[in-house]
């Protein structure tokens, strides 16, 4: 059982923007450890999508921003595309665990 | 181009072991952490274990403590996950990852493919 949780699904037409929340806890997130996105197409491997709570990787479309405060961090999706169809996942540390935790994950549909 | 490249997966009977590896090519192997993170079928992302650059600290999920270790040989380039005693709820894809950033904020910026273990009897 995950200790970041996300909403299990969210949906948007085309262009339309979408956000994906990721809430964690005074030993994770509210600690101060930064958060981490993760896009995970269908069928494929996970590809990172935001690190350090807000940076895009080199390639990663603008498109896509992250957030944190508190203890929560969001990604934002603008402009919503078919291609954006998959799961996307938060990761950040615990301290209560010793460990890194990932999100419950959410699945994006576009209509 | 970082390429990771995992092996090793197949079926098992519970109890028994398997030892997964991870090939690495495109980086200079030696510098970088290495993560292992698993996906149940039609489940979310685990992270399992992550062991240092020099191979100086590991650190496993508590659910894999006592029966996993994560080794390297940094002269293969390669990334390696003994798994002993396992259990049905080890069943999972099973992706190596390079680490970035420092241990308590770092993140995982490169994904192998994945290979399948499956624990049944």
């Amino acid at each position: 059982q995950s200790v970041l949780t996300q909403p299990p699904s969210v949906s948007g037409a085309p262009g339309q923007r979408v956000t994906i929340s990721c809430t964690g806890s005074s030993s994770n997130i509210g600690a101060g450890y930064d958060v981490h996105w993760y896009q995970q197409l269908p069928g494929t491997a996970p590809k990172l999508l935001i690190y350090g709570n807000s940076n895009r990787p080199s390639g990663v479309p603008d498109r896509f921003s992250g957030s944190k405060s508190d203890t929560s961090a969001s990604l934002a999706i603008t402009g919503l595309q078919a291609e954006d169809e998959a799961d996307y996942y938060c990761q950040s540390y615990d301290s209560s665990l010793s460990g890194y935790v990932f999100g419950t994950g959410t699945k994006v549909t576009v209509l | 181009q970082v390429q990771l490249v995992e092996s090793g997966g197949g079926v098992v009977q519970p109890g028994r072991s398997l030892r997964l590896s991870c090939g690495a090519s495109g980086f200079t192997f030696s510098n970088y952490g290495m993560h292992w993170v698993r996906q149940a079928p039609g489940k979310g992302l685990e992270w399992v274990a992550v062991i240092w650059s020099d191979g100086s600290n590991k650190y496993y999920v508590d659910s894999v403590k006592g029966r996993f270790t994560i080794s390297r040989d940094s002269s293969k380039n390669t990334l390696y996950l003994q798994m002993n005693s396992l259990r049905a709820e080890d069943t999972a894809v099973y992706y190596c990852a390079r680490a970035r950033g420092q241990w308590l904020v770092g993140h995982l910026d490169y994904w192998g493919q994945g290979t399948l273990v499956t624990v049944s009897s």
